[in-house]
């Protein structure tokens, strides 16, 4: 079945530091990928995706690349804030069957500190 | 900017209870879905709705849940008996179209379920 592991947290920096949060997936056919990301007290917000190899999503700093290689989406920030608190969620939509469902990882608590 | 809202945030009932979730979707979207996320695991999908009927749900859904649009504006989440595995923090969200269409998934902020 369709599946995403994303690295376990939490997860604790120091702002300005490098910041990596790995997402792995397992779909059958050529799944779209995304980023969310929820603050607190507010729903999941969509940071980024991609819907082909090779694709890098960007936004706000963070950035993501597609690779089917690896079957990996790891997220990315050069210089994180401490605005970046929030946990972050890898999600896929599989491209069979017209489905409609987003499958969500885990979740990686981001907390930065200044 | 508009937005999905979701009553109440935190609900606690009693084993057996039946407990109705409520959410107002963004007013143009047309596709209705509910996730939940038990403490400590993954958000899992629920349900979708579309053009008033189900369209697509996981093996979660049993016959304890059920969805409806009553009036146009919300979209509720019922549990007919809740049990203890049932306390999750619920999460609707809705699409102006569905995902195949490459559209966005708006999220609400989550309705928090407590089972006692």
């Amino acid at each position: 079945g369709n599946s995403v592991t994303q690295m376990e947290g939490p997860v604790t920096l120091s702002e300005e530091a490098f910041l990596t949060i790995n997402c792995t997936y397992t779909a059958t056919g050529y799944p779209s990928l995304f980023w969310y990301v929820q603050y607190p007290g507010e729903g999941l917000q969509l940071l980024l995706k991609a819907t082909k190899a090779d694709d890098k999503g960007s936004n706000k700093g963070f950035e993501a690349t597609y690779r089917k290689e690896t079957t990996s989406f790891h997220l990315e920030k050069g210089s994180v804030q401490v605005s970046d608190s929030a946990v972050y969620f890898c999600a896929l939509r599989t491209s069979q069957g017209g489905s409609e469902k987003l499958v969500f990882g885990k979740g990686t608590k981001l907390t930065v500190n200044p | 900017e508009p937005e999905v809202t979701q009553t109440p945030s935190h609900q606690v009932t009693q084993m057996g209870q039946e407990v109705i979730l409520r959410c107002v979707p963004i007013s143009n979207h047309l596709y209705f879905y509910w996730y939940r996320q038990i403490l400590g695991q993954k958000v899992e999908f629920l349900v979708s709705f579309y053009n008033n009927e189900i369209s697509e749900k996981s093996e979660i859904f049993d016959d304890q849940f059920s969805v409806e649009r009553p009036d146009g504006s919300n979209f509720t989440l019922k549990i007919r008996s809740t049990k203890l595995e049932d306390s999750a923090m619920y999460f609707c969200a809705s699409t102006e179209m569905g995902l195949s269409f490459g559209h966005e998934q708006f999220f609400g902020p989550g309705t928090r379920l407590t089972v006692l």
